[in-house]
C-alpha cells in the first residue's frame, strides 16, 4: 500500500505553471499533506501543507480534492531555479518520503 | 534563527574509525530527526527524538548511535561503518503547530564517505 504516489518526472517551460499531482488515497481524516522539494544535494525545503482546504503561500498553491485522496501542487510561474525533486508526504506518525517527482524547468 | 546547522559538510572515514555528525538548531523545536539519503533515492528516516528522548528508531544498525545532549543539539555517533553506509545524512527539527501540523526544517546535510 503506497503511502503517496507521484509521477517520476515532469517537464515545464519557464514562466508556465507547473502542476504536480500526488495520490494519497489511504489518507485519514486528520492527516495533513505536506510538500517539500530538494534541489540537487541540498536538504529538503518545506513548501506548503494542507488538510482539507486549498492553500496558497508565497511559493506555491495546494489544491486538495474534496475526498482528500489526491492533491496538486501548483508553481504558478516556474523558473529554472524550481528544477528539483518534489515530494508529497504524509506523516503517518513520522514523516516518510516517497520517490517524488523530478521537475525539470527548461528555458 | 530559522536554520538547522549540520557539521561537518563532508566526512571521509575508514571502517575502523569513530566519528560524529553534529546538528544544531535554535528555533526552540522539541523534535529532532536523522535521515539517511542514498544517491537518487528519497530520504529514509533513521531516528526521532522528542523532548530529548529517543521516540523512534527505524531498526537502524547499532553502528549508528544517536545522542541528544540538550534541546538544541543532536549528534550521530559513527563506529565500524561499512562502505554501503556512504550517504548524505540529513538532520531536521520540528515543532507541532497550533493547527496540529508538523513542519520539518532540514539542514543541508553531511556527506559521508566510508572507505
Amino acid at each position: 500500500d503506497a503511502k503517496t504516489t507521484q509521477p517520476p518526472s515532469m517537464d515545464c517551460a519557464e514562466g508556465r505553471a507547473a502542476n504536480l499531482p500526488c495520490n494519497h488515497s489511504t489518507i485519514s481524516g486528520n492527516e495533513y499533506v505536506y510538500w517539500y522539494r530538494q534541489i540537487h544535494s541540498q536538504g529538503p525545503q518545506y513548501i506548503i501543507h494542507g488538510l482539507k482546504n486549498n492553500e496558497t503561500n508565497e511559493m506555491a498553491s495546494l489544491i486538495i480534492t474534496e475526498d482528500r485522496k489526491s492533491s496538486t501542487l501548483i508553481l504558478p510561474h516556474a523558473t529554472l531555479r524550481d528544477t528539483a525533486v518534489y515530494y508529497c508526504t504524509r506523516p503517518l506518525g513520522r514523516l516518510y518520503f516517497g520517490r517524488g517527482t523530478q521537475l525539470t524547468v527548461w528555458p | 534563527d530559522t536554520e538547522v546547522t549540520q557539521t561537518p559538510k563532508h566526512l571521509v572515514m575508514g571502517m575502523t574509525n569513530k566519528k560524529s555528525l553534529k546538528c544544531e538548531q535554535h528555533m526552540g523545536h522539541r523534535a529532532m530527526y536523522w535521515y539517511k539519503q542514498k544517491a537518487k533515492k528519497p530520504p529514509e528516516l533513521m531516528f526521532v527524538y522528542s523532548y530529548e528522548k529517543l521516540s523512534i528508531n527505524e531498526s537502524v544498525p547499532s553502528r549508528f548511535s544517536p545522542e541528544c545532549p540538550n534541546s538544541s543539539l543532536l549528534n550521530l555517533h559513527l563506529h565500524a561503518l561499512q562502505p554501503e553506509d556512504s550517504a548524505l545524512y540529513l538532520c531536521a527539527s520540528s515543532q507541532i503547530m497550533r493547527s496540529g501540523a508538523n513542519v520539518l526544517t532540514f539542514g543541508a546535510g553531511s556527506r559521508l564517505t566510508v572507505l
